[in-house]
């Protein structure tokens, strides 16, 4: 398995302005996946963080409001930039481990953010 | 483009119980992967059992076992002498074989488990 924490774990912010939440993983991954989910809902891919390339996004997710660091093969951020009310949600980092062929995914805690 | 249907949004179950969760998917591949996955109220997503397409013999995992019929494409969950730390949501996930990591979910299974 793979131990992984987020940070903060919960935040209200005013819309408007921008949310930094960070993924810290216990041990390297070559793929890092930052999914957004609804309270009682399903999950949605935002992006997939590869280390030392660009994150690939998924239909109607884009860079520029939702920005990806993935500076080494333990951590990653997900930024949400200028926050509207529709942002609230649970963010969720997950990663799989390297090497095995479907194997399954692994997630934090998640981080919710409710924005006002 | 695959997709994964679960059909019941919420289940209870009296503790000590036997209940199935139904999941059906639709896709063109012949290799891939099928999960179980469960999310308790607090929140961190867990793997319950996980199923290789290519294996004709349903997984199993303590409690938990899948019924897999490939050719109708779909994947059950049983969960035996049910548990009130059973109680969570139950989302069906799909992986092709060279989609590392990018699991397609289902909308999920709210199982209550009643005392």
């Amino acid at each position: 398995s793979a131990v992984i924490s987020q940070k903060p774990s919960r935040d209200i912010c005013q819309r408007g302005t921008s949310l930094t939440i960070q993924c810290q993983v216990d041990s390297q991954v070559t793929m890092m996946f930052w999914y957004r989910q609804q309270p009682g809902q399903s999950l949605t891919l935002i992006a997939t963080a590869n280390q030392g390339s660009e994150a690939t996004y998924e239909s109607g997710f884009v860079i520029d409001k939702f920005p990806i660091s993935r500076p080494n093969l333990t951590f990653s951020t997900l930024t949400v930039s200028n926050m509207s009310p529709e942002d609230s949600s649970i963010y969720l980092c997950s990663v799989t481990r390297p090497g095995l062929a479907g194997g399954p995914q692994y997630f934090g805690p998640g981080t919710r953010l409710t924005v006002l | 483009a695959q997709t994964v249907t679960q059909s019941q949004p919420e289940m209870s179950v009296q503790e000590a119980e036997t209940v199935t969760l139904s999941c059906t998917y639709d896709t063109s591949e012949s290799n891939y992967y099928l999960f179980w996955y469960k999310q308790p109220p607090s929140r961190q997503m867990i793997l319950v059992i996980r199923q290789e397409a290519y294996k004709q013999q349903n997984a199993t995992e303590n409690r938990f076992s899948v019924n897999f019929q490939k050719a109708a494409k779909s994947f059950s969950l049983k969960i035996s002498d049910s548990q009130l730390g059973d109680t969570a949501m139950y989302f069906c996930a799909f992986m092709k074989h060279d989609m590392e990591g990018k699991s397609t979910f289902g909308d999920g299974t709210t199982l209550t488990v009643k005392p």
